[in-house]
């Protein structure tokens, strides 16, 4: 079963610039997730999706933005890049329920590494 | 919202060694998970844990909801343990995010 993808793996922008990640969630999970890491800040919550549905976001400001499709593939757009947004987003998905059982099991994608110059 | 602590912030160990994590959280969970960051920055999975014990080979993990803590055990360590191990916990009710502590980071010695 394939993990969950995150695309593109590397990306370095110019501040202002606008970026979109890609995430393809493992297959039959609904509930998608992103966070972002810096040394700073540590890993910080942005937002979750479920069936195309944001049901919860992280204190971020509004240049942050995400949705998802009815395949359940999520994306983030960060537009008017600052050289703060240079970061490690990740992307979790997960099942939510499992035979009728609450299971919130999140897995991760191995991330896209942003570099805002 | 949820504070989660992790200590050690850091742990030097000795090849062969044994340690112990821990994690508190100040309220409900209803899911815990202990994550290993490998060096290009995936969140490795190690347990799904909101209460309980688990054991997966060297690796074993116990969390007591009810006083709001987890530990990780990590027995005769080596040198492919090193690196950032997370715990993050969602809260009670569902609120649909990982609250993430801060990381313990362990540097195993051969």
């Amino acid at each position: 079963k394939a993990g969950v993808t995150q695309t593109p793996r590397y990306l370095i922008k110019t501040r202002g610039q606008q970026v979109t990640l890609s995430c393809s969630p493992i297959s039959g999970h609904r509930s998608v997730s992103w966070y972002q890491q810096t040394p700073g800040q540590g890993l910080q919550f942005l937002f979750e999706y479920f069936s195309e549905t944001q049901r919860n976001k992280g204190n971020f400001p509004g240049r942050f933005s995400g949705r998802q499709f009815s395949n359940s593939r999520s994306e983030m757009n960060v537009s008017t890049l600052e050289l703060g947004d240079s970061a490690l987003y990740l992307c979790a998905s997960s099942l939510r329920v499992v035979r009728g059982q609450p299971n919130t099991e999140a897995f991760f994608g191995q991330g896209t590494r942003l570099t805002v110059v | 919202g949820i504070q989660v602590e992790q200590s050690p912030p850091d742990l030097i160990l000795q090849e062969g060694a044994n340690s112990t994590l821990r994690c508190n959280f100040s309220d409900s969970v209803n899911n815990l998970q202990w994550f290993h960051q490998n060096p290009w920055g995936q969140l490795i999975n190690l347990f799904y844990i909101p209460s309980g014990t688990k054991q997966n080979g060297r690796l074993s993990a116990t969390t007591v909801a009810t006083e709001r803590y987890s530990l990780l055990y990590i027995s005769s360590s080596q040198t492919t343990d090193s690196g950032v191990y997370f715990c993050a916990v969602e809260s009670r009710p569902n609120d649909y995010k990982l609250s993430f502590g801060a990381g313990t980071t362990v540097t195993v010695r051969a």
